[in-house]
């Protein structure tokens, strides 16, 4: 499984854009990139994925870079509810390979009042 | 939607006993994972199953098994649990084609 590189925690006020990096070196072709969160007691949630072009929902955004070696997912103003866990996550979209969410050791995201 | 729905959400086992976790997946998902999340970890990948067949699985022992039904809902079951399988069991599903998961809110499963 190709593995990402985040930073362990960042810090944020409340209403502030935030932005979160990850690096995927070693992604292949066939690999979407995803984000998932995960608040304290509770499932990881879906965020937000991407193949190549920058993506947007409700949630937040996605900036992929050119070479697809690093992705940004950005939260355009950060409120007391997005304090969470958030993992980067590169997932091969050819379904007979057994696709899988390896999750690594995520990013804590703080946001201050 | 009705979104990924696990049961029970607690469960207390004794060493060495059996269980059977449970998993309702979203309508219209035909994949489902389970994965086991130890205090203070990310989740780590167990298995999943595709159209009913088990096409992906993590390090985990065969103690660790799972099935799929016709209506994509699916079972986990632990043979001969461990101190260590004490964990929070997360079940995931997914329409497939790359598109990300539903998770349900786990089993939290207590080992003594």
């Amino acid at each position: 499984d190709a593995k990402t590189t985040q930073p362990n925690s960042m810090e944020s006020n409340e209403e502030e854009p935030v932005h979160l990096p990850c690096n995927h070196s070693t992604i292949s072709g066939t690999d979407y990139i995803h984000w998932y969160r995960q608040l304290p007691s509770q499932g990881p949630e879906y965020v937000i994925h991407g193949l190549t072009s920058n993506v947007n929902n409700r949630m937040a955004s996605l900036a992929i870079a050119e070479d697809r070696k690093s992705s940004t997912l950005i939260l355009h103003r950060a409120t007391l509810r997005d304090a969470a866990v958030y993992y980067c996550i590169l997932r091969d979209y050819q379904e007979t390979s057994g696709s899988r969410l390896t999750f690594g050791e995520g990013t804590q995201l703080t946001v201050n009042p | 939607e009705t979104g990924v729905t696990q049961s029970p959400t607690h469960l207390i086992k004794t060493r060495g006993q059996q269980v059977t976790l449970r998993c309702s997946s979203q309508s219209g998902h035909n994949t489902v994972s389970w994965y086991q999340q130890a205090l203070g970890q990310g989740p780590q990948f167990i298995f999943q199953y595709y159209r009913e067949e088990e096409n992906g699985r993590g390090n985990f022992p065969p103690r660790f098994s799972g099935l799929q039904f016709p209506n994509y809902s699916s079972e986990l079951n632990v043979n001969a649990l461990e101190l260590d399988d004490s964990a929070l069991y997360l079940c995931a599903s997914s329409p497939g084609g790359g598109h990300g998961y539903t998770f349900g809110s786990g089993t939290r499963l207590t080992v003594v």
